[in-house]
């Protein structure tokens, strides 16, 4: 099956714990996204990345950490220094061939819980 | 920054009734695009709509676009209980952008 996963489903952070959250896909795929959703609320994009070894920030970056060493993988730290990190984290991917905008394939999510 | 911005911020229709959906977004676009998610998933995309398009259909889905007016809306026609979800418009490049979505509820 192609797609998107995200894993975990569920993650808990203690104070002053640094976590990962996994973002993998197999759609062939060059761009990747995070995003962040609090309750009620719409998307915010953390980070970007369109290609292999480069990523480029979002508009609350701060915080978080990316890497992009595959281009099927596109992990996201949430540091310490991510005061509100509880919410709801999402991967998507696109073609990334084009420099307009693309249809996004999204994961299924992680809630990352603080103790 | 939030780029679209929907409206209502929900809804709640009885079943086979229409549900329209409204989406105002500031810069100019390429292309704007709506999605669904239901809750706690991750979202699913829905239908895309090109800049020189006015009108676009999929399905029970109904998409117009007046660039004039910056703004779009997304018409579902003959609701079902399984459309009850948020819906979301989405504009930009690889930074897209979403509103903070449409909150709607089909009640059987």
């Amino acid at each position: 099956d192609g797609g998107i996963t995200q894993s975990p489903k569920y993650l808990f952070r203690k104070e002053g714990q640094n976590v990962t959250l996994s973002c993998e896909q197999n759609l062939n795929h060059d761009a990747m996204y995070w995003y962040r959703q609090d309750p009620g609320q719409g998307l915010r994009l953390i980070y970007y990345s369109q290609i292999v070894n480069d990523f480029q920030k979002g508009d609350i970056a701060e915080g978080y950490s990316v890497s992009r060493e595959k281009k099927e993988s596109f992990p996201l730290t949430v540091t310490s220094a991510q005061k509100h990190p509880t919410a709801f984290y999402l991967c998507a991917s696109s073609i990334g061939r084009l420099a307009i905008q693309e249809t996004q394939y999204f994961g299924p999510g992680t809630r990352l819980l603080v103790l | 920054s939030q780029q679209g911005e929907e409206d209502p911020q929900a809804l709640s229709i009885q079943e086979g009734e229409n549900a329209t959906m409204n989406c105002s977004y500031k810069t100019s676009i390429n292309n704007l695009q709506w999605y669904r998610q239901n809750s706690g998933r991750g979202l699913v995309h829905l239908i895309l709509i090109r800049s020189n398009e006015r009108e676009k259909h999929s399905g029970r889905l109904r998409v117009t676009l007046d660039t004039s007016k910056k703004s779009s809306s997304l018409l579902i026609t003959a609701s079902r209980a399984a459309d009850t979800a948020s819906y979301f418009c989405a504009t930009g490049g690889n930074d897209m952008r979403f509103g903070a979505g449409t909150r709607l509820t089909v009640k059987p």
